[in-house]
């Protein structure tokens, strides 16, 4: 298995741009976590679905985020527009179902600057 | 209170000691526990689970809960070099369902 594939691994970018993340999860796995993790704040779960349907989106810092799951193996979160502000390592991560005792896989990550 | 606190550190050992990293936890009713290591410029990788009361051991690494107090804490023995990392400590809350608390992590540095 290819673990949690994310995409791009680096984004640079300007305030006011549109910035698109992607995240393929493990295949099998049911539910699809995005966290943001910066030096101050640590790991913050931003959005997390079940079975493609989003069940808490409370972590969303504002109207600008938005994300989606339009399928079991794909998800975006997008910024739009991008403020300073948000620069910071955006991490998705999968876990399968009916595992409250376990933990679940991270992708690789992308870094977003936007200046 | 935040509802995961760990040290701040960093924590610095020597090649050969235990380390000893701790980790408290406000839900009394929390039931899984969590360590996650993560190299720096890297993503978080598991590396023990408990969720139940005493200890769990595998291989260097011992996970200790005692729910009683909410702690959880992460023993390291003979740490090596590239036991340096930081460590993160991520629970279950109460009704959360999937979703994992992490709290802020602490950095280990092991001195050769």
């Amino acid at each position: 298995d290819a673990g949690v594939i994310q995409s791009p691994r680096h984004e640079v970018t300007e305030m006011g741009q549109e910035v698109t993340l992607r995240c393929k999860p493990i295949s099998g796995h049911d539910y699809l976590f995005w966290y943001r993790q910066t030096m101050m704040r640590g790991l913050e779960l931003l959005i997390y679905f079940n079975n493609n349907v989003p069940i808490d989106d409370s972590g969303m810092p504002e109207d600008r985020f938005s994300a989606k799951m339009p399928n079991a193996s794909f998800s975006t979160l997008k910024i739009q527009p991008s403020e300073p502000r948000d620069s910071a390592v955006y991490f998705c991560a999968s876990s399968p179902s009916g595992t409250r005792l376990y933990g679940y896989t991270f992708g690789s990550g992308t870094r977003l600057t936007v200046v | 209170q935040k509802e995961v606190e760990q040290n701040s550190g960093p924590l610095s050992v020597p090649e050969g000691a235990i380390a000893s990293l701790n980790c408290t936890y406000s839900d009394r009713g929390s039931q899984s526990f969590f360590w996650y290591r993560q190299y720096s410029g890297k993503s978080p990788e598991l590396i023990m689970f408990i969720y139940s009361n005493g200890d769990k051991e595998d291989g260097r690494f011992t996970a200790q809960l005692n729910k009683a107090s909410q702690y959880v804490s992460l023993l390291i023995r003979d740490s090596q070099p590239s036991d340096s990392a930081t460590y993160l400590c991520a629970v279950r809350l109460t009704g959360a369902n999937s979703k994992l608390t992490f709290g802020k992590g602490i950095t280990l540095s092991v001195r050769p």
